[in-house]
């Protein structure tokens, strides 16, 4: 099956610092999305992206569609200690029925 | 504001009980659905509900029944609970089915069977 690859499990960044994660994949998706979890939370949507090569921005989040539509890429600013969370990437295929496959995740810690 | 409300919040079962998760949106969307999420599984597609009077298999849904009871509400039953269902359970929403970028999730129940 579709399979997203998200490492590592865990990232420990000190406060300030910028960050990058990757979503990748051996399947090609039309739509990557990157969702965060919040502890005792269920995921909210941080970014959307919808062509490749696409770089969209949230704040300070920016996100990327890969170019070979087959990878996603999350920066994350001058982080802070609310940016603590699991981050997962989520891709859809095209198709009427076509349901999210979402990563592992990712969590994040940030060290004040 | 309430948006995606699940009930209960946590729950202790025995293996072979039975129980119901409930769920239910404010935000009349036509889509619901059921994840479940495990340490380093990520969220996995248990059943989902494209409009009222439909369901349907997700990726996981061996030992679950759902119902679409009404537009608003979606519940998950665990006829025997197994402890191969500990798990953190999430119900969320979308307003038109697989447009998943627009999904609403509520906070979850976390749910252990001994």
């Amino acid at each position: 099956g579709q399979q997203l690859n998200q490492s590592p499990q865990s990232m420990f960044i000190q406060e300030g610092e910028d960050v990058s994660m990757n979503c990748t994949s051996s399947s090609i998706f039309n739509t990557w999305l990157w969702y965060k979890q919040d502890p005792g939370e269920g995921p909210v949507l941080l970014i959307a992206l919808y062509k490749a090569g696409e770089l969209t921005s949230n704040g300070r989040l920016t996100a990327q569609f890969g170019i070979t539509r087959k990878d996603s890429f999350l920066n994350i600013s001058a982080s802070i200690p609310s940016d603590v969370g699991i981050y997962f990437c989520a891709g859809q295929r095209s198709g009427a029925n076509s349901k999210l496959t979402f990563g592992k995740g990712i969590t994040l810690s940030v060290r004040p | 504001n309430a948006g995606v409300t699940q009930t209960p919040k946590f729950q202790v079962l025995k293996t072979g009980q039975s129980m119901t998760l409930q769920c239910a949106q404010d935000m009349n969307h036509n889509s619901m659905y059921w994840y479940r999420q495990d340490p380093g599984m990520g969220l996995r597609l248990i059943y989902y509900s494209a409009s009222e009077g439909t369901t349907d298999k997700g990726e996981v849904p061996n030992g679950y029944n759902v119902s679409r009871l009404n537009k608003r509400e979606f519940s998950l039953r665990l006829e025997s609970a197994a402890p191969s269902q500990t798990s953190v359970y999430f119900c969320a929403s979308s307003e038109v089915f697989a447009t998943n970028e627009k999904l609403f999730f509520g906070s979850g129940t976390q749910l252990s069977v001994l």
